[in-house]
């Protein structure tokens, strides 16, 4: 069963403009939600996660378990965002992550 | 800063051979994991480890199978590589779980993978 949903393969926007990132989970209990980021030739790496409530390069995610989403947001988007993003569920019962299948973001100048 | 790293960046093989991928991390974290990445199917974990000696079968565990001697190395093994094999995988390492909260993955740079 599909425990991460990102609806948008490809996303573009023009920098300056909001973007959001679209992630939707399914999962009973109390996960844990996580954003990951790949840019252009490097390893993937962790860019926020929900429980510490912090904005990382801009970037916000608000978990909402009413509607089992962590979009991300970021108000006015650069061209260094350009990347592929992944939202990630941690169970809270294990070791195990469950990703979704990315979302290719593209900021055009 | 935690190192995670992956034996080749890039690989070449034959159908029917055998194919070892190396991982190894320098953090002393108990948890590794090992995934492929593909184009629209986003990253499917293969096997991950909790402990030496220890393993646990992902999502897509057919075709690979798994070694942890030490702490610190972690072994992706295609048994029999095919073509449909033909992927990124990508080696990561946690700190365990814990009541609290979970830890969050390190990422090596990844072996791209091609079975002729």
């Amino acid at each position: 069963a599909q425990r991460v949903t990102q609806p948008e393969k490809l996303l573009s926007v023009f920098k300056g403009a909001p973007v959001e990132l679209k992630c939707n989970y399914s999962y009973s209990g109390s996960p844990e939600l996580f954003w990951y980021v790949q840019y252009s030739r490097q390893r993937l790496q962790l860019l926020l996660r929900h429980i510490s409530r912090e904005s990382i390069k801009g970037f916000t995610a608000d978990l909402n378990k009413g509607e089992t989403s962590f979009h991300l947001k970021k108000p006015f988007a650069q061209e260094e965002d350009s990347a592929m993003y992944y939202c990630a569920l941690s169970p809270n019962t294990g070791n195990q992550f469950y990703f979704g299948t990315g979302t290719s973001l593209t900021v055009i100048p | 800063d935690v190192k995670v790293t992956q034996s080749s960046r890039y690989l070449v093989k034959r159908t029917g051979e055998k194919v070892f991928l190396e991982c190894v991390q320098d953090m002393d974290h108990e948890n590794m994991f090992w995934y492929r990445q593909d184009p629209g199917l986003g990253l499917r974990l293969i096997y991950f480890s909790y402990d030496v000696k220890m393993k646990e079968k992902g999502d897509i565990p057919e075709g690979y199978s798994v070694s942890r001697e030490k702490k610190e190395r972690f072994s992706l093994i295609l048994e029999s590589a095919s073509t449909n094999q033909t992927s990124m995988y990508l080696c990561a390492s946690s700190r365990p779980w814990t009541l609290h909260s979970n830890q969050p993955q390190h990422f090596g740079d990844g072996t791209r993978l091609s079975i002729l």
